[in-house]
């Protein structure tokens, strides 16, 4: 079956870039979407079809995806964007998570 | 405003069944597909079954042959029939919506615990 991979933590410093990668075979020719997810919360969608934010998500929210490794990006990172971080791609017919990332912000 | 409301979370022993509901408004229902994603404390997210517009339905192979998802566009409601229940399944269930694949769940409800335990 189908894995996504992605790094259990992430941390990065207030008003620094973050970087969040998931892998999988081929990832590139598939399209990838980003969620996040604080305590007690139910998941947000931040990117989908690579690269699109849905309306109210923050432009420093930005995506990419090319051959095996899709990237959330977060320019400017601020405090209130600590949270768990999930990648999504459709495999033939299922849908595919990654293990999620926790992005640390100190 | 969009919402998605589940229910019908609840204990069960291992080996029973549960059916869960979720109930959606604020969007035309029948013209998105529909998700079930678990959630087991402290773990990530699992997808758990999906149905389409048109009725289709998708499950992992964790699930196959005990989850059934169907929806009933006329009340706007998506179910997940359950049988055969694992420890395994214990989890927030999340029902979320996508209006085409790929386009991401861009709404979730707030989840249903399913506890299942002796």
């Amino acid at each position: 079956s189908y894995e996504l991979t992605q790094p259990p933590s992430v941390s990065v410093s207030p008003g620094q870039t973050a970087s969040i990668t998931c892998s999988g075979d081929k990832l590139g020719d598939k399209y990838a979407c980003w969620y996040h997810q604080k305590p007690g919360q139910s998941p947000v969608l931040i990117i989908y079809q690579d690269t699109k934010r849905p309306s109210g998500i923050p432009e420093r929210f930005s995506g990419s995806n090319s051959g095996n490794t899709a990237t959330l990006t977060i320019s400017g990172t601020q405090a209130m964007d600590e949270a768990d971080y999930y990648c999504q791609a459709w495999d033939s017919n299922t849908v595919v998570f990654g293990g999620g990332t926790k992005l640390t912000v100190l | 405003e969009v919402q998605l409301v589940e229910s019908g979370g609840g204990l069960v022993q291992p080996g029973g069944s549960l059916r869960l509901s979720c109930a959606a408004s604020g969007f035309t229902f029948s013209s998105y597909d529909m998700h079930w994603v678990r959630q087991a404390t402290g773990k990530g997210l699992e997808w758990v079954s999906g149905i389409g517009v048109a009725g289709d339905t998708y499950y992992p192979g964790s699930v196959k042959g005990r989850f059934t998802i169907s929806r009933e566009n006329a009340k706007n409601s998506l179910y997940l029939q359950m049988n055969s229940l694992r420890a395994g399944d214990t989890a927030v269930y999340y029902c979320a919506r996508e209006e085409r694949r790929n386009s991401g769940f861009d709404y979730w409800g707030q989840g249903t615990l399913v506890t299942v335990s002796s």
